[in-house]
């Protein structure tokens, strides 16, 4: 089955540099791949997705790149800020039915 | 607009005791519906999804059982918990046209 592969477990970066979360999928038919943000005791919530038919998506200062060939994607955040710090999941759909299969999560902490 | 609401937020149960978690999803008809389990400082476990009324899929075997008895509402049972248990319920909901997840405020629950 479908196995996600989400890296490093734990990142912390000082404010205003980049931070950059990286995954991995094996179902070469995945075709829809969000990401979450999750902060302390919270749901999880949607931040920014991608669709197999783009390479790059961005929103201010979020951006996910896709590589199909690899089967990898990375979330980038630029210009950190410390409410940026939370655990962060990236997903990737399975099956018919698109659910989704989640890695185990980044914790990252922005430091002022 | 769509909404989900589950509870109970928090319980604390003793071990081989009964549970009962409730999610109702509001404006929309015919959602897909999940269970996920997320294990203190872990990542999110799908437990269940179902496609419509009494169709429930298991995606772990364990001791959880999953219920859909009308449209917009999955129940979550346990008829004897374990310590193993413990976790952070999360209920979500997708539309069957749509790719993106949507999470509940999710149900802390812990097992003595």
């Amino acid at each position: 089955g479908e196995n996600v592969e989400q890296h490093p477990s734990t990142l912390s970066v000082q404010e205003g540099d980049s931070a950059v979360i990286k995954c991995t999928y094996s179902d070469s038919a995945s075709n829809y791949f969000p990401w979450y943000k999750q902060e302390l005791g919270k749901r999880p919530q949607l931040i920014i997705d991608i669709r197999s038919n783009v390479g790059e998506k961005k929103d201010q200062r979020i951006a996910v790149t896709l590589n199909k060939t690899a089967k990898h994607f990375s979330l980038h955040i630029t210009e950190t800020q410390p409410e940026d710090s939370a655990v962060y999941f990236c997903a990737a759909s399975i099956g018919s039915q698109g659910n989704l299969i989640f890695g185990k999560g980044t914790k990252l902490s922005v430091k002022p | 607009s769509q909404t989900i609401h589950q509870w109970p937020a928090t319980l604390v149960q003793p071990v081989g005791s009964p549970l009962s978690l409730e999610c109702t999803v509001e404006g929309t008809s015919n959602p897909n519906l999940y269970w996920y389990r997320q294990a203190a400082g872990r990542g999110l476990q799908l437990l269940f999804y179902s496609i419509g009324i009494d169709q429930i899929s298991s995606e772990v075997p364990q001791n959880l059982s999953a219920s859909r008895p009308q449209d917009r509402q999955f129940i979550l049972s346990s008829k004897k918990l374990l310590l193993s248990d413990s976790g952070f319920y999360l209920c979500a909901w997708r539309d069957h046209s749509g790719n993106t997840i949507y999470f509940g405020e999710g149900s802390w629950l812990t097992v003595v």
